[in-house]
């Protein structure tokens, strides 16, 4: 079991420019979550996907933000036109279906400048 | 008003001290209830998983969920340095898992 990976672990970019992250989920999980931190703040929800169906998107997913999971296995967040706001760590975490057990990633940790 | 709410501390404790970790919650669907540990800049690990109300224990850690007085707690017994990190408290509705967090509390183990 290798666990959630996630890459970059650190993506530093300027403002304005688009910014993707990546997400391997643990193989045998079907549902996918992602999450926003920022410092001395609990993760807050963005979205989830079960199988390759997005699912639920938290109004924090403003239009500038897509996420994809493409056949099922990992999954892609890009954030376009970044802003400084966008700051924080992204941090994805994976599931069984209907298991409350998420288990969490290292995250990526992005700084727009 | 959070539906989450969770002392930020910090907390510090000297080693082989019991610790006891709280969170509030005001929607009373929340019926799954966990403890995640966060060491600096890394992700949350999960501790504890409880469904409803009762008691669960894992080695040095005792989870408690009092869903009449909507509280969760975490202990933590004979505390050693390497629990330090941020604990943080999340729960989630039935049939529904997205996680609620609480903001987390910050614990020191004074050796």
């Amino acid at each position: 079991d290798t666990g959630v990976s996630q890459d970059p672990r650190h993506k530093i970019t300027k403002r304005g420019q688009n910014v993707t992250f990546r997400c391997d989920p643990i193989s045998e999980h079907n549902r996918l979550y992602w999450y926003r931190q920022t410092l001395g703040q609990g993760p807050e929800f963005l979205t989830y996907f079960q199988n390759e169906a997005q699912l639920e998107k938290s109004r924090l997913l403003s239009d500038r933000f897509s996420a994809e999971r493409p056949k099922g296995s990992f999954s892609t967040l890009e954030i376009q036109r970044t802003e400084q706001g966008d700051s924080a760590m992204y941090l994805c975490a994976s599931s069984l279906v209907r298991s409350g057990e998420q288990y969490f990633g290292p995250g990526t940790r992005l700084t727009v400048t | 008003q959070k539906e989450v709410e969770q002392d930020p501390g910090p907390l510090s404790v000297p080693e082989g001290a019991i610790v006891s970790l709280n969170c509030t919650y005001s929607n009373s669907a929340f019926q799954y209830f966990m403890w995640y540990r966060q060491y600096s800049r890394k992700g949350p690990e999960l501790l504890m998983y409880t469904y409803s109300s009762g008691n669960k224990e894992d080695g040095r850690f005792t989870a408690q969920v009092d869903k009449s007085s909507k509280y969760i707690s975490l202990f933590i017994r004979d505390s050693q340095p390497s629990d330090s990190a941020t604990y943080l408290c999340a729960m989630t509705l039935v049939g529904n898992e997205k996680l609620t967090f609480g903001t987390g509390t910050r614990l020191t183990i004074i050796p």
